[in-house]
């Protein structure tokens, strides 16, 4: 399986202020997403980093408030702009369609963000 | 709207003890099941189901599909401290050129010594 990696693995921000997280797999993979885990809550997909062209967002989310980037294929940035203490959240990265586990999805270790 | 529900919400068992964690799933194209463990942040890969009745086994865990009745089970035997976990099922749905999941809310596994 493919190994991912984040980074930072957590901060603290203020209010009204941006952090951009990067999300790194040891290899090429055909799809990358990001998550939002809220606290107690399960899994929520916020958008589908598509490399070369624009993120798919889900209902819910917005470019302006989570702009994404997938310059390559083993590569992409989420940047959570202008934060408010609804945004602490831990973020995960995920990346799938590996040749022969094209149905498999690996996560990276999360990044815990707190806003203050 | 599709959906995946997983039951219980909350277990809590002793060591030793035999679970049965429950997943139900409503997508409309069905395309996998992943079946995930999440101690502290990233959720790690247990087991993916594609077919029904085939069962996948891995030690003390093992899982089936049935996509007649669409659900699927997580079974995990004699029981261990470290089982202790939130248990998240994820449904991919085919609709979609890449593998969108669906996450339940999870299953939150507390083992007692």
């Amino acid at each position: 399986s493919a190994v991912i990696s984040q980074k930072p693995s957590r901060d603290i921000c203020q209010r009204g202020t941006s952090l951009t997280i990067q999300c790194q797999v040891d290899s090429q993979v055909t799809m990358m997403f990001w998550y939002r885990q809220q606290p107690g809550q399960s899994l929520t997909l916020i958008a589908t980093a598509n490399q070369g062209s624009e993120a798919t967002y889900e209902s819910g989310f917005v470019i302006d408030k989570f702009p994404i980037s997938r310059p390559n294929l083993t590569f992409s940035t989420l940047t959570v702009s202008n934060m408010s203490p609804e945004d602490s959240s831990i973020y995960l990265c995920s990346g799938g369609g590996t040749s022969g586990r094209q149905n498999e999805q690996f996560f990276g270790p999360g990044t815990r963000l707190t806003v203050l | 709207e599709d959906k995946v529900v997983q039951s219980p919400l909350s277990l809590v068992v002793h060591e030793g003890d035999t679970v049965t964690l429950n997943c139900s799933y409503e997508v409309t194209n069905f395309r996998s099941l992943l079946w995930y463990k999440q101690e502290k942040k990233a959720p790690t890969f247990l087991f993916m189901l594609t077919s029904s009745g085939i069962e996948k086994k891995s030690g003390r865990l093992s899982s089936i599909l049935d996509k007649k009745e669409l659900f699927s089970i997580l079974n995990i035997t004699a029981t261990q401290t470290g089982d202790s976990a939130i248990y998240l099922c994820a449904v991919g749905d085919l609709r979609y050129n890449f593998n969108k999941f669906y996450f339940g809310s999870g299953t939150k596994l507390n083992v007692k010594p």
